[in-house]
């Protein structure tokens, strides 16, 4: 059974930088593309970028794009998310999620999720 | 950006009730469609993939139709362990986008 353990949340000012991780356990996890999606206190879930199996592509949200960069350590079973100048409508829980094959089928691993605040 | 617009917002039923939930995307999307149970506190599972395809372990109460434009959901008879939100999601285009969801509350 695969499983995502997230770490990295917190609280952080406008403007700051934070770095999320993902370690990935229980498959292999160079074989599958990543994502990471975020779901705002209102609940509603917003897509923010995917990475390949070796990392060599990835693609963001508009609303991130330029200010986030996904990568992943596969030695390491590792993904992470770099979140710089972040804004006050960043604040979302944080999401590392598994494409459960290679045509995107659904994304059947979440990790727990971490909850990230922007705020001065 | 696909647009994917969910109704109703909320529903309430009962134990045992049929629920149907339909999704609707602004653009042709074939099957691309998954659908996600999400309960309180916890995170979202994935329900159904590429449209009506049931997710391994998932109950078959549950069952989903559509392509291209139009989708649907549908809870045969509702348990009490169904009580969730439900969030379809189109994956045709980037960005992936999801619909708003579907609260499903007991009447």
């Amino acid at each position: 059974e695969g499983e995502l353990v997230q770490s990295g949340g917190g609280l952080v000012q406008p403007g700051w930088s934070r770095r999320l991780s993902c370690a990935a356990s229980g498959f292999t996890f160079s074989h599958y593309w990543m994502h990471w999606v975020r779901q705002t206190l209102g609940k509603r879930l917003e897509w923010v970028s995917r990475i390949n199996t070796d990392g060599s592509v990835t693609h963001y949200a508009d609303s991130v794009k330029g200010r986030f960069t996904m990568s992943r350590d596969n030695a390491k079973n590792t993904l992470y998310l770099q979140m710089n100048s972040l804004r006050v409508e960043d604040t979302a829980i944080y999401y590392c999620v598994r494409d459960q094959n290679f045509y995107g089928s659904g994304h059947d691993y979440w990790g727990q999720g971490v909850l990230v605040t922007v705020s001065s | 950006d696909i647009q994917m617009t969910q109704s109703p917002s909320s529903l309430s039923a009962s134990v045992g009730d049929r629920v149907t939930i339909t999704c609707q995307a602004s653009q042709d999307i074939r099957d691309y469609l998954n659908w996600y149970q999400q309960k309180p506190g916890k995170v979202p599972n994935l329900l159904i993939y590429d449209a009506s395809h049931l997710q391994s372990g998932v109950p078959s109460r549950f069952s989903a139709s559509g392509s291209g434009t139009d989708f649907s959901l549908t809870i045969s008879s509702l348990q009490p362990e169904d009580f969730a939100v439900y969030f379809c999601q189109q994956y045709f285009n980037l960005p992936v986008t999801f619909g708003g969801g579907t609260k499903v509350e007991v009447k």
